[in-house]
């Protein structure tokens, strides 16, 4: 089955700097990876997701890159702000086959004013 | 549209007991997947339906179990309660088929405590 590894697990930083967070896969068949924010007490939610036919994806401060070759993705916030504040976690799927994403384990990100 | 509901958000159980959350998808969507988060794991999966039939299950053992209805509505059911089945249990939902078939919506979650 697929696994997927994510780091950091804590990543602190001063608003205004960008932040990355790294995830690798195993499953070269994964075509599809999302990214979930889930800030404290609160459900997951979608930000933005990434398919294999592309290798970048923008919207505003955040950014997705995908190198299926090295089977790595990554998240990258520009500009943090301290409501960027949360959890993060990276997931992979292969949209033909199995229905269900695997996720990582999740990055705290901390912004500090 | 609603989104994903479930119920109760809170729930405190004892161990041996049992306990069934419900979750409602958002509507049109035929997919629930449940999860398990506990601190440090991430989210786990445990199970997904389609069409009231499971379709997908993670490593849990047999107290943990599932069922979907015709309108989608999916229970989760975990008997004989264990200290360490404290946790965040999250569905979430998806259409199950077609173009957007993967983008799963969360609900807010039943956080449970097993005493």
């Amino acid at each position: 089955g697929e696994n997927v590894e994510q780091h950091p697990s804590t990543l602190s930083v001063q608003e205004g700097d960008s932040a990355v967070i790294k995830c690798t896969y195993s499953d070269s068949a994964s075509n599809y990876f999302p990214w979930y924010k889930q800030e404290l007490g609160k459900r997951p939610q979608l930000i933005i997701d990434i398919r294999s036919n592309v290798g970048e994806k923008k919207d505003q401060r955040i950014a997705v890159t995908l190198n299926k070759t090295a089977k790595h993705f990554s998240l990258h916030i520009t500009e943090t702000q301290p409501e960027d504040s949360a959890v993060y976690f990276c997931a992979a799927m292969d949209s033909g086959g199995s229905y269900i994403p695997t996720f990582g384990r999740g990055t705290s990100l901390i912004v500090h004013p | 549209k609603a989104g994903v509901t479930q119920t109760p958000r809170y729930l405190i159980k004892t161990r041996g007991q049992q306990v069934t959350l419900s979750c409602s998808p958002i509507s049109g969507h035929r997919s629930v997947s449940w999860y398990q988060q506990t601190p440090g794991q991430g989210l786990q999966f445990l199970f997904e339906y389609f069409s009231e039939t499971q379709r997908n299950k993670g490593n849990f053992p047999g107290r943990f179990s599932g069922r979907q209805f015709s309108n989608s509505r999916s229970e989760m059911n975990v008997s004989t309660l264990e200290l360490g089945d404290s946790a965040l249990y999250l569905c979430a939902s998806s259409l199950g088929t077609g173009e957007a078939k993967n983008i799963q919506y969360f609900g807010a979650g039943t956080r449970l405590s097993v005493l």
